[in-house]
């Protein structure tokens, strides 16, 4: 079946310092990815849509400077958080969508902890 | 904006006994998606549910999606501890994009 890997599946960094997320498709092409973050006993909460090829569509509230989203080729996405803080420790997990009825692939989702 | 509202929040059931999950959504969609999620993992797709009247079973779990009413429910039977998980419901937007309800938190009790 179609999967999405997703990396690092955790990572600890300090405030003020960057994380990049990856997640890539691997036996199918996506053109849009979906990020999410999900904080501890809360449900997924959409933060932004990635299209490749062009800018990213962020939900209302989420900084998209902060929350930079590249999707630079039809199999990888990148989600980076910049100038971290603890605040923005969380659970992020992508998804695709590689047919459009059964779709929505969940990446095994990457905790950041930030200290 | 669509609104996807999940009851119970929590539950405690003991093994052996029956209960409903219920989904509640608030515009039109012609996808809705059930998902079990362990702690500190991903989510596991449970149901795919595309037209009105569908009803999916797999085990102990079965699905059902009324389109009219722009409701879903998720039926336990006979729960066992291993049900035990947070489990969502989620509805696919105009926009292709997928909206999750607030997830049911299951504790199965021997």
């Amino acid at each position: 079946g179609a999967v999405v890997s997703q990396h690092p599946s955790r990572v600890i960094c300090k405030s003020g310092t960057s994380v990049k997320i990856e997640c890539r498709s691997l036996d199918f092409q996506a053109t849009t990815m979906f990020w999410y973050r999900q904080f501890p006993k809360q449900s997924l909460m959409l933060m932004a849509t990635s299209n490749e090829g062009s800018k990213a569509t962020y939900e209302q509230g989420v900084e998209k400077d902060k929350f930079l989203i590249n999707h630079a080729s039809l199999t990888l996405s990148t989600l980076t958080v910049t100038s971290a803080h603890p605040e923005d420790s969380s659970f992020y997990i992508c998804s695709a969508q590689p047919d459009r009825v059964y779709g929505y692939t969940f990446g095994s989702g990457t905790r950041l902890t930030v200290v | 904006e669509l609104k996807v509202e999940q009851n119970p929040l929590f539950l405690s059931m003991q093994e052996g006994k029956n209960y409903t999950i219920y989904c509640n959504y608030s515009t039109t969609s012609d996808r809705l998606y059930w998902y079990r999620q362990d702690p500190g993992k991903s989510l596991e797709s449970l149901f795919v549910l595309l037209s009105n009247g569908a009803v999916k079973q797999e085990g102990r779990l079965m699905a059902s999606l009324d389109t009219k009413a722009r409701l879903s429910t998720l039926h336990i039977t006979a729960a066992v501890h291993d049900l035990s998980a947070t489990y969502f419901c989620a509805v696919v937007t105009n926009n292709n994009d997928m909206r999750f309800g607030a997830g049911t938190r299951l504790t199965v009790k021997p």
